[in-house]
């Protein structure tokens, strides 16, 4: 089993600040990596996959980057509506699909 | 455009079955191009996978749970569901349903709004 470790566990942005998110798998998943978005109450929407492709009506403002083991989600400019969970994915080796642990970005 | 609704009972006695539904609607369930899963989350906690399967009726498994986890699938209603036996209250949980693309990486791209089991007698 593939194991997805998320840094850190909260974040603590300001608005308009940049926000860099870590996650690492335990072995290499190639570019077979998601990120998604989780607000409370609701389901986690997919803001990117392939690592760095960002999926239809994700803001310029969310990237992805990274390839392996190592992948970061960064946010260029916080707005107020992307304080939320984020969790990576790994796709590439299953059974079974894992998640990181997810990161929560807060308001500072 | 697709709709994931879950539906099912939101309490279950502890060593019983949890039967959950999902109801797919704006696409078609036995489209080849896509498997159909359910996936978790404990209040407060992360998300786990559960299982997937195509419309043909295969099917793939989360080992922690594979012992008690079964997936169908219904094309005629196009609906396929959860049934997870023996459950604790470790298996508290939203379960979500979701679609998910066929082929080697199955990326989850659409998600039904989930829904909140608890198990307690």
């Amino acid at each position: 089993e593939i194991v997805m470790t998320q840094s850190p566990g909260t974040l603590s942005v300001s608005p308009g600040e940049r926000a860099t998110l870590s996650c690492r798998a335990s072995q290499s998943v190639s570019r077979n990596l998601a990120w998604y978005q989780q607000k409370p109450g609701q389901a986690p929407r997919l803001l990117i996959s392939g690592a760095s492709t960002r999926a239809t009506g994700v803001p310029a403002r969310f990237s992805g980057s990274g390839s392996g083991t190592d992948f970061t989600l960064t946010i260029s400019s916080l707005q107020s509506e992307d304080f939320a969970v984020y969790y990576c994915h790994q796709y590439n080796d299953w059974p079974p699909l894992t998640f990181g642990g997810g990161t929560k970005v807060e308001i500072k | 455009q697709l709709q994931l609704q879950e539906s099912g009972p939101g309490l279950v006695k502890p060593s019983e079955t949890l039967s959950l539904t999902c109801n797919v609607s704006g696409g078609s369930i036995s489209s080849g191009s896509y498997y159909w899963g359910w996936i978790r989350q404990p209040p407060g906690k992360g998300l786990e996978w559960i299982g997937s399967m195509y419309y043909s009726g295969s099917t793939n498994y989360n080992p922690s749970l594979k012992s008690r986890v079964t997936i169908s699938v219904d094309t005629s209603k196009n609906q396929f569901s959860l049934k997870l036996s023996s459950v604790t209250a470790a298996d508290t949980a939203v379960y979500y349903c979701a679609r998910q693309l066929s082929g080697y990486y199955p990326l989850s791209d659409q998600w039904g709004q989930g829904t909140l089991v608890t198990v307690s007698s």
